[in-house]
């Protein structure tokens, strides 16, 4: 089974400036899918980037990049130029490859809260 | 990115009472839906997963007679409650995964459940 980790319950950043936020997952599967979802006070879940395993190059959106280390099994999202439209849960999130039982199947971290203060 | 409805988005009911939520792919098939329940603060906890067309599959510790799942469309999946109770109290989202849409889901804007 896979597990996913968000070490930081809670983050703050100040307006325009950079903030990291960590996940780290465990699995056996050598190609699978990590997402980060925004969820913000709405609860609407957005989907914020993606990266799939066989690809070395770390993704990025606008101003949200990811950190993929696939040895280490990290997967951290930055956000620069914070906004305040940023402030939500943010939840990292893994898929497994898709075949069979469990396919497009996500397992989710606990989320950490990020407060974007002005 | 593909359109999922939910219907209701609030609702509040007595004990003992049951509830049925209706998730909707607006503008593609979906072959897969998934349900998850959400208490406040946490994260998104999946309960089962649906196949048109066949028995949905439930996660360990979620009471399959208790969260009915009907999937009887490419269209339509709905959760029934039945026979509420004041712990079934929780924000319900449905998502849907399908070929068609590469490797994502897409979330309805979830339901929150009262039981009074």
């Amino acid at each position: 089974a896979q597990t996913v980790t968000q070490s930081q319950p809670e983050m703050s950043v100040q307006e325009a400036e950079t903030v990291t936020l960590s996940c780290t997952y465990d699995t056996s599967e050598s190609n699978y899918y990590l997402f980060w979802y925004k969820q913000p006070p709405s609860r609407q879940m957005i989907l914020v980037i993606r990266q799939e395993a066989y690809k070395q190059q770390n993704a990025t959106e606008n101003r949200f990049s990811v950190n993929f280390q696939k040895a280490a099994k990290s997967f951290s999202l930055k956000i620069s130029d914070s906004q305040l439209g940023d402030t939500a849960m943010y939840f990292c999130a893994f898929m497994k490859p898709h075949s069979g039982a469990g396919s497009y199947q996500l397992t989710f971290g606990k989320g950490t809260k990020l407060s974007v203060i002005p | 990115g593909a359109v999922v409805s939910q219907h209701p988005s609030w609702v509040i009911c007595k004990s003992g009472t049951s509830v049925k939520i209706e998730c909707r792919s607006l503008d593609f098939q979906a072959t897969t839906m998934f349900w998850y329940r959400q208490f406040p603060k946490q994260s998104l906890m999946l309960m089962a997963t649906s196949n048109e067309g066949s028995k949905a599959t439930y996660e360990q510790g979620v009471e399959k007679d208790k969260f009915l799942i009907n999937h009887a469309s490419l269209t339509l999946s709905t959760l029934t409650v039945t026979s509420a109770h004041p712990e079934d109290s929780s924000f319900y989202i449905c998502s849907t995964g399908t070929s068609g849409q590469g490797n994502e889901q897409f979330f309805g804007p979830g339901t929150r459940l009262t039981v009074l």
